[in-house]
């Protein structure tokens, strides 16, 4: 059973306004953590954000931001004033309560447009 | 503080070859994972290790790849013999208790296999 589902195979958002890519998950785990990893053309894995699901407040770095809604088992990016830099895959991931396995979803691929 | 270290970062063999790849995890991670990363199978995880012990290794494709962990800071992955289907990009991931077992990632090492 998949247990990370990006629906977003590709967005597009203008130079500095905002972008939200979509990322639910299954479990039933009570423990578990999600995590945001950015992947340029260059092909490196950068780590950006991360949430527990016993975490009260939504998780900020910087200009990222996970909107956490653990009831509807979403755990949404938020990239506030986009880059041009920004453009790369973004993949949302899952840790389960071993804390050993970690579930990736297929991607989003975001263009930022000047 | 370095980041996880894999070389090489390119590889283009024959078919047949063997080819071994090779990961130095952060200091003090104590979780080490290999992953494979292709355009139809997105990313995969091969196997993981804790404290140099190999604990699940179900995700490696079959006999032909072996990995080990002779000591806390280094790891190999071998391929013997190399098939074209082995064309991939290979990541080490290593991790740590804190900030919920975040995985960070090497820079990956782009295996082609003619």
């Amino acid at each position: 059973a998949q247990k990370i589902t990006q629906t977003q195979p590709g967005m597009f958002v203008q130079e500095k306004e905002a972008v939200t890519l979509d990322c639910t998950y299954d479990t039933s785990d009570p423990s578990y953590g999600l995590f945001w990893y950015k992947q340029p053309s260059s092909g490196e894995m950068i780590f950006l954000i991360y949430q527990g699901s016993y975490d009260q407040q939504n998780a900020t770095e910087g200009r990222y931001s996970l909107n956490f809604q653990k009831a509807r088992k979403s755990a949404n990016l938020v990239i506030s004033a986009s880059q041009l830099g920004d453009s790369a895959m973004y993949f949302c991931a899952m840790r389960d309560d071993t804390g050993n396995q970690f579930y990736f979803g297929t991607g989003t691929s975001l263009t930022v447009i000047p | 503080d370095a980041g996880v270290i894999q070389s090489p970062r390119h590889e283009v063999t024959e078919m047949g070859q063997e080819v071994t790849l090779r990961c130095k995890p952060i200091s003090g991670h104590d979780y080490l994972f290999w992953y494979r990363q292709t355009m139809m199978r997105g990313l995969e995880l091969l196997i993981y290790f804790n404290n140099n012990v190999p604990i699940d290794d179900s995700g490696m494709p079959e006999d032909r790849f072996s990995a080990k962990m002779p000591n806390a800071s280094f790891s190999t992955l071998k391929i013997q013999p190399s098939e074209p289907r082995d064309s991939a990009v290979y990541f080490c991931a290593s991790s740590f208790l804190l900030q919920g077992r975040t995985q960070y990632f090497g820079p990956g090492t782009r295996l082609t296999v003619l």
